[in-house]
């Protein structure tokens, strides 16, 4: 089966650029995180979606990022404009509704912005 | 505010002992703690949790042992293998789909 999958999976871009980080959950699966993950904060939540609809967005750093998920097998993750500091890798994971809590993460994109 | 703390950014163990790693935590409202193996390159992934009516949670080389008193919880390996070196994530949830993630330990095991 095939796991979360993200593209791309690196990012390089120029300051001012928009950005857009796209993810495919696992088939069957209702909930949907994005996370960023730097060395001084480690893994932050950033927004989660149940059934396509977003719960929790508390973690979006700024109105520059924003994220959307119009279907069950697509979400995506996108920065306008990016800035230097929105350099980090970012993660899909996915979750059944029968799972207790467990989430299955996508291999991340990792995003440079110069 | 980091609610879920890994104060040890790296371990090095040598292979055939025992790996502990340690996890603090805040907020008394978290539930449910799980730990998160992740290799260079790829995404975390799921290792073994434990929800806080238990104290102890073993999956064969593997066991987690929660101290809500404390709020503390570690993971142990028995006995560490090259294999195992990874960077592992605590995480923590207070009954929702929310969970709240450390910043990580990185484990080396040593022949």
């Amino acid at each position: 089966d095939a796991g979360v999958i993200q593209s791309p999976r690196h990012e390089v871009t120029e300051m001012g650029q928009e950005v857009t980080l796209r993810c495919k959950p696992i088939s069957g699966h209702n909930s949907l995180f994005w996370y960023r993950q730097t060395m001084m904060r480690g893994l932050e939540l950033l927004i989660y979606f149940n059934n396509n609809v977003p719960i929790d967005d508390s973690g979006m750093p700024e109105d520059r990022f924003s994220a959307k998920m119009p279907n069950a097998s697509f979400s995506t993750l996108k920065i306008q404009p990016s800035e230097p500091r929105d350099s980090a890798v970012y993660f899909c994971a996915s979750r059944s509704g029968t799972s207790v809590y467990e989430q299955y993460f996508g291999p991340g994109t990792r995003l440079t912005v110069t | 505010d980091q609610q879920v703390k890994q104060n040890s950014p790296s371990l090095s163990v040598q292979e055939g002992r025992i790996s502990i790693l340690n996890c603090d935590y805040t907020n008394s409202m978290f539930d449910y703690f799980l730990w998160y193996k992740k290799y260079p390159a790829e995404g975390p992934t799921f290792l073994i949790s434990i929800s806080s009516i238990k104290d102890k949670n073993e999956d064969g080389r593997f066991t987690v042992f929660l101290n809500k008193s404390a709020k503390h919880l570690s993971l142990h390996i028995v006995p560490s293998q090259p294999g195992d070196s990874a960077v592992y994530f605590c995480a923590a949830s207070a009954g929702t789909d929310k969970l709240i993630f450390g910043t990580g330990t990185r484990l080396q095991v040593f022949p």
